[in-house]
């Protein structure tokens, strides 16, 4: 099991540009998080997706904006690049089905915006 | 805002027990204690999380006050790979998958 997955590792945009992000969920789970993780900080919720729907978001604009597909993977889509949108972005997975929901995360995309 | 308080940093010896204290006085009935820690540059990793009672795994034990409103992650042997950020955080289990808000952490180091 290859566990929580994200691409790219590392990625350089400049102001004003787009970017997409990449996530495949831990076999088994259907439920996708993105967090935002400023550097010093702890991570803030973007959103949540689970069949193919934004179920949950936190206090993010719309330039922030998320897709899920029909294997449950997921895609961040962030428009308009800011410098303050630097930040390393973290997936996390986990399924409806479970209990207790513990999430795993992926080891996350690091964005710099110049 | 977050739910909990908890020290902003931390220092153990190498071996020894590392015992990471949470406040969390306004946790609710239906509310877990979950810890995740976060080794640099790497995603959050799950390590624990209780009601009420006291829980132990293969990686942590939780201690968790009869009145809720704290509890201590306990390392019992703390190695250096231990060290990294560790985030006390109060949710709701069960299928909802609710979000997890996340404060500050307590920032561990283990010194040889």
């Amino acid at each position: 099991d290859a566990g929580v997955t994200q691409s790219p590792t590392h990625l350089i945009k400049t102001r004003g540009q787009q970017v997409t992000l990449r996530c495949s969920p831990k076999s088994g789970h259907d439920t996708v998080s993105w967090y935002q993780q400023a550097l010093g900080q702890g991570p803030q919720f973007i959103f949540q997706y689970y069949e193919e729907e934004e179920r949950q978001r936190g206090n993010f604009p719309d330039r922030f904006s998320g897709h899920q597909f029909p294997n449950y993977s997921s895609e961040l889509n962030v428009n308009a690049l800011l410098l303050g949108d630097s930040a390393l972005y973290l997936c996390a997975s986990t399924g409806q089905a479970f209990s207790y929901n513990e999430q795993f995360f992926g080891p996350g995309t690091r964005l710099t915006v110049l | 805002d977050a739910k909990t308080t908890q020290p902003p940093s931390m220092d153990c010896a190498e071996g020894r027990a590392a015992n990471l204290p949470c406040n969390h006085s306004t946790i609710s009935g239906n509310e877990y204690v979950y810890w995740y820690r976060q080794i640099h540059s790497q995603g959050p990793q799950y390590i624990i999380h209780g009601l009420k009672n006291n829980e132990t795994n293969e990686m942590a034990s939780l201690i968790i006050t009869e009145d809720r409103k704290s509890s201590t992650l306990i390392l019992p042997h703390a190695t250096l790979r231990d060290t990294a950020v560790y985030y006390c955080i109060v949710r709701v289990a069960g299928s909802s998958a609710s979000k997890i808000i996340f404060g500050s952490g307590t920032r561990l180091s283990i010194r040889p």
